[in-house]
């Protein structure tokens, strides 16, 4: 079946610093690919997407591009800020359901 | 436009008890998922409706779980009797269709069994 596995956490980072998480899937066809985001006490976003190989998504300074060859989409930022610390979350697509990795907890420091 | 509200954010219950979490959709959004987070590992797909029809069940983990969405407007997840194994965030997400269309999540409900 379909799953996704990523980097585990927690990270922890000074602020302005360089924010990769790693994240690899599995999955039969082409699955639409995504990162979301849970802030402290919020539930969770969508933070980008990317629905076919090279497709790169990008949205509040992240970006991540689908790698069909090497099945990854790597999460990264290249200045993260305090108000980035959350729980992200890779997912992949087949049809309508969503197939989660463990989450990675990022906490940024000031 | 209301997001996904789920109700309670916070239940603590203890084992053998039963509980019933509610998830209310964005108006207008036919399509209603229920997945959970135990443990802190992956969330995990629950079930999916189409209004009032249940189209895929496959992640309930077991009879102990009943899902309802009457009149195809809100849903309602009950536990009965709640295991230990049971504690964990359950979240609720919309859509306005299936397939390519972005799912809203609610907040979540985090269920604590003692």
């Amino acid at each position: 079946g379909d799953s996704v596995t990523q980097m585990e956490g927690p990270v922890t980072l000074s602020e302005e610093a360089f924010l990769t998480i790693n994240c690899t899937y599995t999955a039969t066809g082409y699955p639409s690919l995504f990162w979301y985001v849970q802030y402290p006490g919020e539930g969770l976003q969508l933070l980008l997407k990317a629905t076919k190989a090279d497709d790169k998504g990008s949205n509040k300074g992240f970006e991540a591009t689908y790698r069909k060859e090497t099945t990854s989409f790597h999460l990264e930022k290249g200045s993260v800020q305090v108000s980035d610390s959350a729980v992200y979350f890779c997912a992949l697509r087949s049809d309508y359901k969503l197939s989660f990795g463990a989450g990675t907890t990022v906490t940024v420091r000031a | 436009e209301a997001g996904v509200t789920q109700f309670p954010s916070h239940s603590v219950i203890e084992k053998g008890q039963t509980v019933t979490l509610r998830c209310d959709p964005i108006s207008g959004h036919d399509n209603l998922y229920w997945y959970r987070r135990v443990m802190g590992k992956e969330i995990k797909f629950l079930l999916h409706f189409v209004k009032e029809s249940k189209q895929d069940e496959s992640g309930m983990p077991n009879n102990r779980f009943l899902a309802e969405r009457t009149g195809g407007t809100y849903s309602t997840l009950k536990v009965q009797p709640a295991e230990l194994e049971d504690s964990g965030v359950y979240f609720c997400a919309s859509s306005q269709g299936g397939g390519g269309y972005e799912q809203y999540f609610g907040p979540g409900t985090r269920l604590t069994v003692t």
